[in-house]
């Protein structure tokens, strides 16, 4: 077990709606960082957050946003979903502001199904 | 920004043999250099890691070179055994602590089968 908490697990939904994935890190982790992971994408940066400031966006789609909260969780709030949004979304932890000092730790994955 | 080509997409070994997977980085800049190990339906879970100021590291079976003048890297696995199947991916970053914390950008993943 990695410490990294997500909320949901499996999460259905139809198009146009919207979601939103929990991450908790793990104690003591400043840093939340999200990926997507399709089949033919693999792993996709989204976003970072290091203590409650956001610090770099990767291939983040306007329709989606993140927040990370005064007690260091993380949301990913997802809307007008496509078919094409289902897939694995992961969050990660680190203690540091950057990968090179601090190795990102995962957590399990939400999948998300969009009919 | 930063591009990682990771190659081959499936490999093939018979069990006790070495396996070898590739990746290419295009940011001169990136200092950090990872390695996950994927099973299915799982998270990724790092295995090693690897900065810029070492060419090569070993953990046990396992082990990681870096060659920064031709901006590559690769993952070695000795002796594998049937636990080592997975997917497995490399990745790149050039962050550090006060500025350029970009995340890590993955390579797309090698199919790591151990033929019994």
């Amino acid at each position: 077990d990695s410490g990294v908490t997500q909320t949901p697990k499996h999460l259905i939904t139809a198009t146009g709606q919207r979601v939103t994935l929990r991450c908790s890190p793990r104690s003591g982790d400043l840093s939340v960082y999200w990926y997507q992971q399709s089949l033919d994408q693999g792993l996709q940066f989204l976003i970072h957050y290091y203590n409650g400031e956001e610090r770099a966006k990767g291939n983040i789609l306007e329709r989606f946003s993140a927040q990370q909260f005064p007690d260091l969780h993380s949301e990913l709030n997802l809307s007008s979903l496509e078919l094409g949004d289902s897939a694995l979304y992961f969050c990660a932890s680190s203690v540091g502001s950057a990968p090179y000092n601090s190795p990102l730790h995962f957590g399990n994955g939400t999948r998300l199904t969009v009919t | 920004g930063e591009n990682v080509e990771q190659h081959p997409s499936t490999l093939s070994v018979q069990e006790g043999d070495s396996a070898v997977i590739k990746c290419t980085y295009s940011d001169s800049a990136s200092n950090y250099f990872p390695w996950y190990k994927q099973e299915l339906g799982k998270r990724p879970q790092l295995i090693i890691d690897i900065r810029s100021n070492v060419g090569e590291k070993k953990d046990q079976r396992i082990a990681v070179t870096l060659n920064k003048t031709a901006k590559h890297f690769s993952l070695h696995i000795t002796e594998t055994q049937p636990e080592d199947s997975a997917v497995y991916f490399c990745a790149a970053s050039n962050g550090h602590a006060g500025g350029g914390a970009d995340g890590l950008t993955f390579g797309k993943g090698t199919h790591l089968i151990i033929q019994p």
